[in-house]
């Protein structure tokens, strides 16, 4: 069975960084393709980007909102995934899910969420 | 941006009761459309995958329909460790985009 866990979310300022990393066990990290996905507090689930195979060249694509402050990376030896957030405001303030793509589209499975609190 | 909208926003039933609960695209999404159950403190679950497909292991009260802008996912028989959040999202294009849940308590 595929587990996906993720840690390194924390209270941080606005303006500050956080990196949050996602372990997968249980299955050939090397081919999948992983993505962040959010939730604001009160708020539904928003997708935060994604981040292909080697493969697929390891192609990055993000949400409007987190382009050009947050950046996904990924280290195959590890079988971790990262998310680099900076320049982070009240409103990133949510639990970060990490997610493994069952295709193209469809998150499966997903791992519990850290929580990123932005606030002075 | 496909704006997903889901209906209702939650929803007080019975156990033993059938629920279904909706959701629309913005624009024709074709079956590229899957359901989540979300539960506090733990990793959603994907129960749904292209509109209609079950996930293996899934309980067989579950199912969805739909194709092109309306969708709809529904609950047979209610049990009461169904109590969770369900959420929509589209898998057509990106942005991938969810609606904003429906929350689902035992009345």
């Amino acid at each position: 069975e595929v587990q996906v866990v993720e840690s390194g979310g924390g209270l941080v300022k606005p303006g500050g960084s956080l990196r949050l990393s996602c372990v997968t066990s249980g299955s050939s990290f090397t081919g999948a393709w992983m993505s962040w996905v959010r939730q604001a507090p009160g708020k539904g689930l928003e997708w935060v980007g994604r981040i292909l195979s080697k493969a697929g060249g390891e192609t990055r694509e993000y949400a409007a909102p987190v382009k050009g402050r947050f950046s996904i990376s990924r280290d195959d030896s590890k079988a971790t995934v990262y998310l680099q957030m900076n320049s982070l405001e009240t409103e990133d303030t949510a639990i970060y899910y990490c997610a493994t793509h069952r295709t193209a589209g469809t998150f499966d499975p997903w791992g519990q969420g850290t929580l990123v609190t932005v606030s002075s | 941006d496909i704006q997903m909208t889901q209906s209702p926003s939650s929803l007080s039933a019975s156990v033993g009761d059938r629920v279904t609960i909706t959701c629309q695209a913005s624009q024709d999404i074709r079956n590229n459309l899957n359901w989540y159950q979300e539960k506090p403190g733990k990793a959603p679950k994907l129960l749904i995958y292209d509109a209609s497909n079950l996930k293996t292991g899934v309980p067989s009260r579950f199912s969805g329909g739909g194709s092109g802008t309306d969708f709809s996912f529904t609950i047979s028989s209610l049990q009461p460790e169904d109590i969770a959040t369900y959420s929509c999202q589209q898998s057509d294009n990106l942005p991938f985009t969810f609606g904003q849940g429906t929350k689902l308590e035992i009345k």
